[in-house]
């Protein structure tokens, strides 16, 4: 099953609303990432977890903050959002070390 | 960091046609990926392809690693074929798991 699932699919809050998206992979993999693509721009990397432990993160704003509450989860919890947050939102796994990335079918947030 | 240039930006094709899209990059990768990305956003795996060639059914793919490009050849295209085309690489002692993408190649296929 090379299967990577995320929820909600469309998200619209508020900037003093707080919302959680949801990654889930069962391919056992130990490697997670969260993705921020702006329209018609390419993907850019925001944070990895390796066995559970956050190992990457990208300079990004602490209202993004990530969760990796077992090897099969990823969250994202959102705070205080700027409308120029809106974008999509794309979770991935992969094996640990050199190894193919698998992407769920993203979230599209909408801030307003 | 590293450079991943595609070209071209923008292809228009009619149905049946053939074409090839082209990934460059500045420096030595552990991991090189191709992307075809849906309409509604879904990132769909095409090729893992850090050296050699593979193929799979119409589309076929080569990553010439000493000289830093791959190609992704499409055969007789289908309007299900549009979208973008993106290359993505992983930099070689960078960091684990940091896939650097390329701008795109938007795809167009007219029937």
């Amino acid at each position: 099953d090379t299967e990577v699932t995320q929820t909600p699919k469309h998200l619209v809050m508020g900037m003093t609303n707080k919302k959680s998206l949801k990654c889930e992979q069962h391919m056992g993999h130990r490697a997670m990432y969260w993705y921020k693509q702006k329209a018609k721009k390419p993907p850019e990397l925001m944070f990895v977890y390796s066995y559970e432990k956050l190992s990457i993160n990208e300079s990004v704003p602490s209202r993004f903050s990530p969760e990796c509450p077992n090897s099969s989860l990823l969250n994202l919890h959102l705070h205080a959002l700027q409308p120029e947050d809106s974008a999509l939102y794309l979770c991935a796994s992969s094996q640990v070390g050199l190894g193919e990335q698998y992407f769920g079918p993203g979230t599209r947030l909408t801030v307003t | 960091g590293i450079q991943v240039e595609q070209s071209p930006p923008d292809l228009i094709l009619q149905e049946g046609a053939n074409s090839t899209l082209r990934c460059n990059f500045s420096d030595s990768v552990n991991n090189l990926q191709w992307f075809h990305q849906n309409p509604w956003g879904q990132l769909i795996n095409l090729f893992y392809i850090p050296s050699g060639t593979k193929q799979n059914g119409r589309l076929s793919a080569t990553t010439v690693a000493t000289e830093r490009y791959s190609l992704l050849y499409i055969s007789s295209s289908q309007t299900t074929d549009s979208g973008v085309y993106f290359c993505a690489v992983e930099s070689y002692g960078g960091s684990q798991g940091n896939l650097i993408f390329g701008k795109g190649t938007k795809l167009s296929v007219k029937p």
